[in-house]
């Protein structure tokens, strides 16, 4: 029973367009969700994170939005460049819990 | 500045060997994590450390222990190898142990079990 699921499995964008990945969460427990970023060969990476008290939180061109109750998260950047791609992974978790539960992962290309 | 190192990077292992996958983080960091990646899965959690001295299981600990044997050191073992634990392993570390802090990631151990 997967708890968080990311059900695109890839995503191709022109570079400078938008790029909107997307995550769902089956778990009303989970107040914490964050975007880890991973590139070949490498461990993956903090990106961004949002608590369930915000609804929005944003860091340059990568914005989180959480909407509670659809249990939907998606990770918007703007605009998209070559380096931006990776496989992005959506976590969640308790904020006074010790494991977080990731999503499968989304590829990203982004074309220049 | 390490961060979270893990070795070694590649191993191929037959069915029914063992092995150490050794993990150490130069953060401070109280909390350590194994995750295994696989193809369609994402990161799913073996065993964790909230603090020196503890350890509790994740999602799939069986073929699996664990040893937190500093407050840098983290390793996982695997007493009998099957081909199932094919997989890339990632240790982690976190500061707090709290769903709110960020995880920071090794390199991986690429695992092939024949």
């Amino acid at each position: 029973d997967q708890q968080v699921k990311q059900n695109s499995p890839s995503l191709s964008v022109q570079e400078g367009r938008i790029s909107i990945l997307n995550c769902d969460y089956t778990n009303s427990m989970f107040d914490y969700f964050l975007w880890y970023k991973k590139y070949p060969a490498e461990g993956p990476t903090f990106l961004i994170s949002i608590s369930s008290i915000k609804d929005k939180n944003e860091d340059g061109r990568f914005t989180v939005f959480l909407n509670k109750s659809a249990k939907h998260l998606s990770l918007h950047i703007v605009p998209s460049q070559p380096g931006d791609s990776a496989v992005y992974f959506c976590a969640a978790g308790m904020e006074y819990g010790n494991k977080l539960v990731f999503g499968a992962g989304t590829i990203l290309r982004v074309k220049s | 500045n390490a961060g979270v190192t893990q070795t070694p990077k590649f191993q191929v292992l037959k069915t029914g060997q063992s092995m150490t996958l050794q993990c150490a983080q130069d953060m401070n960091h109280n909390s350590m994590y194994w995750y295994r990646q696989d193809p369609g899965m994402g990161l799913r959690l073996i065993y964790y450390s909230a603090s020196e001295g503890t350890t509790d299981k994740g999602e799939v600990p069986n073929g699996y222990n664990v040893s937190r044997l500093n407050k840098r050191e983290f390793s996982l073992r695997l007493e009998s190898a099957a081909p199932s634990q094919t997989s890339v392993y990632f240790c982690a570390s976190s500061g707090q142990g709290r769903g709110n802090s960020p995880l920071h990631f090794g390199n991986g151990t690429r695992l092939t079990v024949t």
